[in-house]
């Protein structure tokens, strides 16, 4: 298995500009979820989804779009970027019924300037 | 309020057992105990959990006392590869909004040769 996985790994966005991050697992989870480490802090959450179809805001949703139209795949929308959104973007997916256990892809690390 | 307390940071010699401890003094009774680790610039990584019980899996051991006020991580045989920074973090083992991993600033371990 290829676990989670995401791309790109870098990007450099100016002012204004969108982009989608993607993020896809395969390991038939149903739980996936969307976080942002800013330097030397902990991890945030953006979204989650408890499955295909349903999505939910977390603790920090502003300036972001998520859809999950499939088990695997659960794409991060920035619209009209701002500097405050300049930070490492985690994806991570569980499995409810076996602890709930996190598994996090490597990250995208974004720069908005 | 921060739920648990670690030490900022420990040094450990290579090969020998790290033992990394996390105070939780207000961990409820359907809370579970969980460990990630961070290694530098990549996605956290689940290492373990618990609820009242030791547990033993191929990456490490979780001793929880028996109030279940506190814990420790035991890595067995650190190497120089386990240099990261661990997070204790107490939640319910739900997913959705119940699976926010809330990452304090976590034990940063060194492991020298």
């Amino acid at each position: 298995n290829a676990g989670v996985t995401q791309t790109p790994k870098f990007r450099i966005l100016k002012i204004g500009q969108s982009m989608t991050l993607q993020c896809a697992q395969d390991m038939n989870h149903n739980y996936m979820y969307w976080y942002r480490q800013d330097p030397g802090m902990g991890l945030k959450l953006i979204y989650y989804s408890v499955g295909a179809g349903i999505t939910d805001k977390g603790e920090v949703p502003n300036g972001y779009n998520v859809s999950r139209s499939t088990t695997e795949d659960f794409p991060l929308r920035l619209e009209l970027a701002a500097p405050s959104q300049t930070s490492v973007y985690f994806c991570a997916s569980s499995y409810l019924l076996r602890g709930n256990e996190q598994y996090f892809g490597p990250g995208t690390r974004l720069t908005v300037t | 309020d921060a739920k648990t307390t670690q030490p900022t940071s420990m040094d450990c010699a290579e090969g020998r057992a790290a033992n990394l401890p996390c105070n939780h003094s207000t961990i409820s009774g359907n809370e579970y105990v969980y460990w990630y680790r961070q290694i530098h610039s990549q996605g956290p990584q689940y290492i373990i959990h618990g609820l009242k019980n030791n547990e033993t899996n191929e990456m490490a051991s979780l001793i929880i006392t028996e109030d279940r006020k506190s814990s420790t991580l035991i890595l067995p045989h650190a190497t120089l590869r386990d240099t990261a920074v661990y997070y204790c973090i107490v939640r319910v083992a739900g997913g959705g909004s119940q699976g926010n991993l809330i990452f304090g600033k976590g034990t940063k371990l060194s492991v020298k040769p």
